[in-house]
């Protein structure tokens, strides 16, 4: 059974970096078949995605967040982890990551799943 | 980006209805879509692959259609732990993104 768990600081200053690792279960990170990705939900609003990392370090991030997203593997801790820079407040939101099956040749995202259970973070001072 | 838009934002129903949920991608995504459920506190929970693909363990009264740039979510028959909100989601093209929701609650 696959598991993904969110760990690091629940309060972050404004202007500061947000740091969160997932520990992940159950898979491999240096698998060829996932995609392992970041997505955020600010409370009481929709969901939004972050951004995936390849076994092979190649990343894809959101457009509307890449200048300030990066998303790293530790594949000898079988982890991810996101770090977003410059945070304000309109970054407090619940963080998941989640695992994305690819198919294909070109390994085209699929689906999410499983999704870790989520931990929300508050940017305030 | 592709624009995915749910609807309704909100639908009340009793236990034993029959509900049906709608997303329009804003482009062609190839059947690229996925739909999951999520309660209050919780991740979302994929119910959904690939436009009609039920995943394992999901039960049978959830299903999925696709026509077009149109998608479906039908739920047979109510139960009372199917309300939550439901979220659409296409991976086709990044970015990828998300219906804004559906709440479904009791009547």
């Amino acid at each position: 059974q696959v598991q993904l768990q969110e760990s690091g600081p629940r309060l972050v200053k404004p202007s500061e970096t947000l740091s969160l690792t997932c520990s992940v279960s159950g898979d491999s990170v240096n698998s060829g078949s996932n995609y392992w990705s970041w997505i955020r939900q600010p409370p009481g609003k929709g969901l939004e995605w972050i951004g995936y990392i390849y076994y092979s370090g190649n990343t894809n991030y959101n457009p509307s967040l890449k200048s300030r997203v990066t998303i790293s593997l530790d594949t000898s801790k079988n982890q991810f982890s996101l770090k977003l820079s410059s945070v304000t407040a309109a970054d407090t939101a619940v963080y998941y990551c989640a695992r994305v099956p690819c198919s294909t040749i070109s390994c085209q995202a699929d689906w999410f799943d499983p999704w870790g259970q989520g931990t929300l973070v508050t940017v305030s001072s | 980006d592709i624009q995915m838009t749910q609807s309704p934002s909100s639908l009340s129903a009793s236990v034993g209805d029959r509900v049906t949920i709608t997303c329009r991608a804003s482009q062609r995504i190839n059947n690229y879509l996925s739909w999951y459920q999520q309660k209050p506190g919780k991740a979302p929970k994929l119910l959904i692959y690939a436009a009609s693909s039920l995943q394992s363990g999901v039960p049978s009264r959830f299903s999925g259609s696709a026509s077009g740039t149109d998608f479906t979510l039908t739920i047979s028959s109510l139960q009372p732990e199917d309300f939550a909100t439901y979220y659409c989601q296409q991976t086709y093209i990044t970015p990828i993104t998300f219906g804004q929701g559906t709440r479904l609650e009791i009547k």
